[in-house]
């Protein structure tokens, strides 16, 4: 079956890039996404990759696809404090006409943010 | 308004009690979803609701009860659940199944306790 895994912890310091890596084993995975989650509250939607897509730039955030390692990375510039949240990673396979494209979700990464 | 809504915020019950979650949305999304989701774990979905039907069954056991009485509005009906249920509760919703982004937007959750 298809399996998201991310590294569980990522310190920084304020200021600094934050690089939060993903890998995935579904080779149909059509759409791929980050989520950010912060304490108590829902799943906010960062941003999202197609699959035929290598890098996608959105303000501080670059997403790099690597397709044949299967390898996904979310940077974040300038991180800061408010960045402290956990970060999941998602790849939907299946997508199109009437099928269900399921969400597998990563771990999360829990991000920790330095002043 | 992008906004998925649910109620109640926390949730206290014991295991002999019935209560419901509720969830609402004014995006005109026509699929809907619940997910469970433990601390610090990745959402695990529940069911999925396309066009006020239910379309997935993650095979939950029948002390969880979906309903979905209109397209805007999700609810989840407990009854005799156990202490291990105990987790935040997500709604999501998005455009529909068959849409090739199908960007899920998630509410706040509830917080589920049982005694």
């Amino acid at each position: 079956g298809e399996d998201v895994e991310q590294s569980l912890f990522l310190s920084v310091r304020e200021g600094d890039s934050s690089v939060i890596n993903c890998t995935y084993t579904d080779s149909s995975s059509t759409y791929l996404y980050w989520y950010k989650q912060e304490p108590g509250a829902g799943l906010q939607l960062l941003t999202y990759i197609f699959s035929n897509m290598d890098m996608k730039q959105d303000q501080r955030l670059t997403v790099l696809l690597n397709k044949k390692d299967k390898h996904l990375s979310l940077r974040i510039a300038d991180t800061q404090t408010g960045d402290s949240a956990i970060y999941f990673c998602a790849e939907r396979s299946g997508a199109g006409g009437t099928s269900y494209g399921k969400l597998t979700f990563g771990q999360g990464t829990i991000l920790t943010v330095h002043p | 308004d992008t906004e998925v809504t649910q109620t109640p915020k926390h949730l206290v019950m014991g295991m002999t009690n019935k209560k419901s979650l509720k969830c609402e949305q004014h995006m005109g999304h026509r699929a809907m979803y619940w997910y469970k989701q433990k601390a610090k774990k990745p959402p695990e979905l529940m069911f999925v609701y396309s066009y006020e039907k239910l379309s997935i069954n993650e095979s939950v056991p029948s002390r969880f009860s979906p309903e979905c009485p209109n397209s805007s509005l999700l609810n989840l009906h407990l009854h005799a659940l156990q202490p291990e249920d105990s987790a935040l509760y997500l709604c999501a919703s998005s455009q529909g199944l068959e849409s090739s982004y199908n960007e899920q937007f998630f509410g706040p959750g509830t917080r589920l306790t049982v005694l």
